[in-house]
């Protein structure tokens, strides 16, 4: 199994461009969640999604979308990046176990907007 | 304020060192989660509980519900435990979405 897998693993963009990253899981979880993390500060929920065919905002949603493609894929679109999302993102993924929550997460994607 | 407090900030030992990190909390919570982050940055999940103690090799964690109060122990300390380690609070009642961070305990073991 490779569990939660993120591309790409690093990226530089100019401000303005678009680009998504794609989050798979094979662990067959419900749940899925893109993070940012920045220096200085915990990880920053951006976007949840409970289940296929949902999604909901969490701390820090905007100026991004994404899309639960179906139960394996989740991914975080930036449509015109700015530079204060240069940042590393995280996508995470969990089944509720006995009703608590144990997340697994992808290695990260290293993001810089210029 | 964050809602969730480690410490401290940034830990130096020797190796074979007893380590302790701290982690209190100001919200009810339903479980409680320590996270490890290595260099290359990928985050693994260590522990979760919501009660007494729990053990995985050298490593220990222990809450206290009352005082809203986690410790992670690294008994044995050894260069391969340098890492970022988070605290993560599951909030009471609330979605398990809602996941609060802890801003991490940079530890870094010498040999």
């Amino acid at each position: 199994n490779a569990g939660v897998t993120q591309t790409p693993k690093f990226q530089v963009l100019k401000t303005g461009q678009s680009m998504t990253l794609q989050c798979a899981q094979d662990m067959n979880h419900n749940s899925m969640y893109w993070y940012r993390q920045d220096p200085g500060m915990g990880l920053r929920l951006i976007y949840y999604s409970a289940s296929e065919g949902t999604t909901d905002k969490g701390e820090v949603p905007n100026g991004y979308n994404v899309s639960r493609l179906n139960k394996r894929e989740f991914s975080l679109r930036l449509e015109s990046a700015a530079p204060s999302q240069t940042s590393v993102y995280f996508c995470a993924s969990s089944e509720a176990l006995r009703g608590r929550n144990i997340q697994y997460f992808g290695a990260g994607t290293r993001l810089s907007v210029l | 304020k964050n809602e969730v407090e480690q410490s401290p900030q940034n830990l130096t030992a020797q190796e074979g060192e007893f380590i302790t990190i701290n982690c209190s909390y100001s919200v009810g919570i339903s479980a409680l989660h320590w996270l490890q982050q290595h260099p290359g940055g990928g985050i693994v999940s260590l522990f979760m509980l919501s009660s007494g103690k729990k053990k995985h090799g050298r490593l220990i964690a222990t809450i206290n519900i009352q005082e809203k109060h986690s410790s992670l122990h690294i008994t044995a300390s050894h260069p391969r435990d340098s890492a970022v380690y988070i605290c993560v609070a599951a909030p009471l009642g609330g979605s398990n979405y809602k996941l609060t961070f802890g801003k991490g305990t940079l530890l870094t073991v010498n040999p």
